[in-house]
């Protein structure tokens, strides 16, 4: 089983800062690594697939690295939009699993 | 536009039963694996199944292989989870997922299922 490590668990960002989460895989999942927000009363949705791909529709705020083992979300500048709850999912191996997300709010 | 619209939520007794549907809509459900996954405020997400587009691949989580059982009905664009021998760690909100091999791409909005005597 791949074991996700996510981090922080809880951040506070003022507007316009830059917001770094991290995910690292206890194997080599290569690039078969999602990343979420979650807002409450809101539908989950998908805003980074194959580690680094913006799905469409999402702000270029948004961005995804990293390859095997360590990836990481960005979001650049910070918006009172982007308060939600974020995590991620590898999809490399059965079972699946995820980070244990990151709260992220707004100073 | 993708919908999943999750139902069958609710209160039930330690060792009772549910059922719990997915009605899928704005897309070709007959092409798409389709997944549940939970989740709790202490233990946080969890996969719980997947099925494949035709059903002929099926996986579950190992904690709960033999009590869990997913279906899927393509004429009706529905997914299923047949839940057995509830136990409070089984309370949690339960979401269909649509995604191929996992690749989790669109979610319902979750039914809250609630294991308590």
């Amino acid at each position: 089983e791949t074991t996700l490590t996510q981090s922080p668990a809880f951040m506070s960002a003022t507007p316009g800062d830059k917001v770094n989460i991290s995910c690292k895989a206890s194997q080599d999942i290569a690039d078969d690594m999602n990343w979420y927000q979650q807002k409450s009363g809101e539908p989950t949705i998908l805003i980074i697939q194959e580690a680094t791909t913006l799905v469409p529709g999402i702000p270029p705020r948004f961005s995804g690295s990293g390859y095997g083992t360590d990836f990481t979300l960005t979001i650049n500048n910070m918006e009172s939009e982007d308060v939600a709850y974020y995590f991620c999912l590898q999809h490399g191996n059965f079972p699946l699993t995820f980070g244990g997300g990151t709260k992220v709010e707004i100073k | 536009e993708v919908q999943l619209v999750e139902s069958g939520g609710g209160l039930v007794k330690p060792g009772g039963s549910l059922r719990l549907s997915c009605a899928a809509s704005g897309f070709t459900f007959s092409a798409y694996g389709m997944n549940w996954v939970r989740q709790t405020p202490g233990k946080g997400l969890e996969w719980v199944s997947s099925i494949s587009s035709s059903s002929f691949n099926i996986y579950y989580a190992d904690s709960l292989r033999g009590r869990f059982t997913i279906s899927r009905d393509n004429a009706k664009d529905s997914l299923y989870l047949q839940m057995d021998n509830l136990r409070a760690e089984d309370t949690a909100v339960y979401y269909c997922a649509r995604g191929n091999y996992g690749d989790l791409n669109s979610w319902g909005q979750g039914t809250l299922v609630t294991v308590s005597s």
